[in-house]
């Protein structure tokens, strides 16, 4: 079974400065996704970045970057120049490739940006 | 414009009552999905479908059904055998076929469910 945990319930950090989220995750597959959802009040979810897991390569986008562990199943999300814009709830997730493509969610992480 | 909408924004309902929830998409994918997002935790699957009149049961199915007669639409009712329907749900789609840069899913605005 796919699991994911986000040991953050809530994080702070001042605009402009650079903030890490943890997730871990665990799965037996060797083939999946993983992403980092945000979730503003408005409560829509917006994809901010996502990893395939065969990718060596940490994903990255714009201030958004990734340090992707394989072997520690650790998918942390790192937002520089944090702008007021980024106050939000953060979702980490695994998508397993095979199979019904269902993806399972971490508790969540609360990103409040202090001016 | 291409996208997902999801109606009622708010939604009452007294209980013993069942209610259904809209999901219309444009974006010609195969696939949609029902979660369900309670305060403080993540969201959790209730039901997916892959393709039109066929659909599975995800991590918290019991006391809703859903059906998929078009491919454009995936409601969902909440029955009266759900104990705790009060909650915030999201629907889902995406393309299948686990194609590289296929898996992504794009999600509603939501609907918030009240039960009186």
């Amino acid at each position: 079974a796919q699991t994911v945990t986000q040991s953050q319930p809530e994080m702070s950090v001042q605009e402009a400065e650079t903030v890490t989220l943890s997730c871990t995750y665990d799965t037996s597959e060797s083939d999946y996704y993983l992403f980092w959802y945000k979730q503003p009040p408005s409560r829509q979810m917006i994809l901010v970045i996502r990893q395939e897991a065969y990718k060596q390569q940490n994903a990255t986008e714009n201030r958004f970057s990734v340090n992707f562990q394989k072997a520690a199943k650790s998918f942390s999300l790192k937002i520089s120049d944090s702008q007021l814009g980024d106050a939000a709830m953060y979702f980490c997730a695994s998508l397993l490739i095979q199979g019904a493509q269902k993806l399972v969610f971490g508790q969540g992480t609360r990103l409040t940006i202090n001016p | 414009d291409g996208g997902i909408t999801q109606s009622p924004k708010y939604l009452f309902r007294k209980e013993g009552q069942n209610v259904t929830l809209s999901c219309e998409q444009n974006l010609n994918h195969d696939a949609m999905y029902w979660y369900r997002q309670d305060p403080g935790q993540g969201l959790r699957l209730i039901y997916y479908s892959q393709i039109v009149n066929d659909f599975q049961k995800g991590d918290i199915a019991e006391g809703y059904s859903v059906s998929r007669e078009k491919k454009e639409s995936f409601p969902l009712t909440v029955t009266s055998a759900q104990k705790n329907p009060t909650a915030f749900y999201l629907c889902a789609s995406s393309i299948t076929g686990g194609l590289a840069g296929a898996v992504e899913q794009f999600f509603g605005p939501g609907t918030r469910l009240t039960v009186l």
